[in-house]
């Protein structure tokens, strides 16, 4: 069963605006990754934070974890056009390397 | 990055026949491969996991005798969908994992379509 559940699970937003999603979970984790998905196409990893780590950056991506609330966010800033995708949340309970993705957000970003 | 690639990207076949869909890792040996299923707007559902030289460890829920996997060697495994019906059609992706707790890579996916 999918484990993990993200909101929104579409986003609209204009060019240049911030945009952030969030991905819950329900069982103790080893790490949480977030991948983005173009249409039609194969996922691209964006970033991984693993379970004792509360934050990260990546460029324009920044990354929250909190284990205690078991929820994790994916803030994009200054959002361009070519950000609109799918970004999925996926978990990874160290369990041969198996990851369990959340439903995805799809995100729009308008010209 | 590691580049993993799969073949055919897009197939359409008849009901009752097999296809066959092969996953490999261009520039890294995989160790452990993945074998994914999505629908629609939908997420991505494990499908079961290959590890090379060894049976595919598959989900619950998953026909081992409908989803044959292969994983023959470091660079490639193959997913067979036997007797595929038309529910069968879906975009299926894998992924490779180099070592234990890294990073996954994914292929671009095929798309597959049982008329």
């Amino acid at each position: 069963s999918q484990q993990g559940e993200e909101d929104p699970q579409a986003l609209s937003i204009q060019e240049g605006e911030n945009a952030t999603m969030n991905c819950s979970y329900k069982t103790s984790i080893n790490n949480l990754q977030w991948y983005r998905q173009n249409s039609g196409r194969g996922l691209v990893h964006l970033i991984l934070i693993r379970s004792n780590e509360r934050e990260k950056h990546s460029g324009r991506l920044r990354v929250t974890l909190d284990t205690s609330k078991k929820s994790s966010s994916l803030l994009i800033t200054a959002s361009r056009a070519a950000d609109t995708a799918s970004y999925f949340c996926a978990t990874d309970k160290n369990q041969g390397g198996k990851l369990i993705f959340g439903q995805g957000t799809e995100l729009s970003v308008k010209p | 990055g590691a580049v993993v690639s799969q073949h055919p990207s897009r197939v359409i076949c008849k009901s009752g026949t097999s296809v066959k869909i092969e996953c490999r890792s261009l520039d890294f040996q995989a160790t452990t491969m993945f074998w994914y299923r999505q629908f629609p707007k939908k997420s991505l559902m494990l499908m079961a996991t290959s590890n090379e030289g060894s049976k595919a460890t598959y989900e619950q829920g998953v026909e081992k005798d409908k989803f044959l996997i292969n994983h023959a060697s470091l660079t490639l495994s193959t997913l067979t969908v036997t007797s595929a019906h038309p529910e069968d059609s879906s975009f299926y992706i894998c992924s490779a994992r180099v070592r234990a707790q890294g990073e996954q890579f994914f292929g671009p996916g095929t798309r597959l379509t049982v008329l």
